[in-house]
């Protein structure tokens, strides 16, 4: 069964430095979505590609957030500077349409700032 | 913008139903999903509706939509330890193209 990828699963970084993850969506998903999940609450959205433009990053803090998908298919997700408040889990998801498409999750990056 | 409240928590005894809710604000909202979240993992799609439809089973799973209340619920039948998770409602509608999610409802079952 074809699954969203995310890489590393873990990480601990301190403040002030640089941080990426990465994702591969299921094969042939044209819509990918990168949400932050701070513990205790649902998944807030950063980012949606529509293959590989910008949907939509009006929640994304764009001093310190940056995100792509140059080819369409994978995506990096980067911080710099990393601050204290930026410890969460960041899902990747992708979904073959937008609107009411199911969307698949990956098992997401668990980030540490310290 | 949407609103989409749940309780925090709920505790079950194994093999009895469990029922977990979820309100909504935006009578626009077009489909309605539920989400299993098990520690340190992704969000699993475990089942959805459509907003013209009452109801929807799927095999342990039943959906009920009440459209006038603006409730949402998620049943489950026998329920197992296996189910013990957090389970997020989540909504689209009203222009936007974007699931809102609930807190989650934390489910814990005891034998």
């Amino acid at each position: 069964e074809a699954e969203v990828a995310q890489s590393p699963r873990y990480k601990i970084t301190e403040k002030s430095q640089a941080v990426a993850f990465w994702c591969d969506p299921i094969s042939g998903h044209a819509t990918l979505y990168w949400y932050r999940q701070i513990l205790g609450q649902g998944p807030e959205l950063l980012v949606q590609f529509q293959d590989e433009s910008v949907v939509d990053d009006s929640q994304l803090p764009k001093d310190r957030f940056s995100a792509e998908r140059l080819k369409g298919v994978d995506s990096t997700l980067k911080i710099q500077p990393a601050e204290l408040g930026d410890s969460a889990m960041y899902l990747c998801a992708s979904s073959s349409g937008t609107g009411g498409y199911e969307q698949y999750f990956g098992p997401g990056t668990r980030l540490t700032v310290t | 913008g949407e609103d989409v409240e749940q309780s925090l928590f709920l505790s079950v005894r194994e093999g009895d139903s469990s029922v977990i809710n979820c309100t909504y604000t935006d009578s626009s909202s077009t489909y309605l999903y539920w989400y299993k979240q098990e520690p340190g993992a992704g969000l699993q799609l475990l089942t959805y509706i459509f907003s013209n439809m009452d109801m929807k089973q799927d095999q342990r799973l039943t959906v009920l939509l009440n459209k006038k209340d603006k409730h949402l619920s998620l049943r489950i039948a026998d329920t197992q330890t296996g189910d013990s998770a957090i389970y997020f409602c989540a909504l689209v509608g009203g222009g936007s193209y974007i699931p809102t999610f609930g807190r989650g409802t934390s489910l814990i079952v005891h034998p």
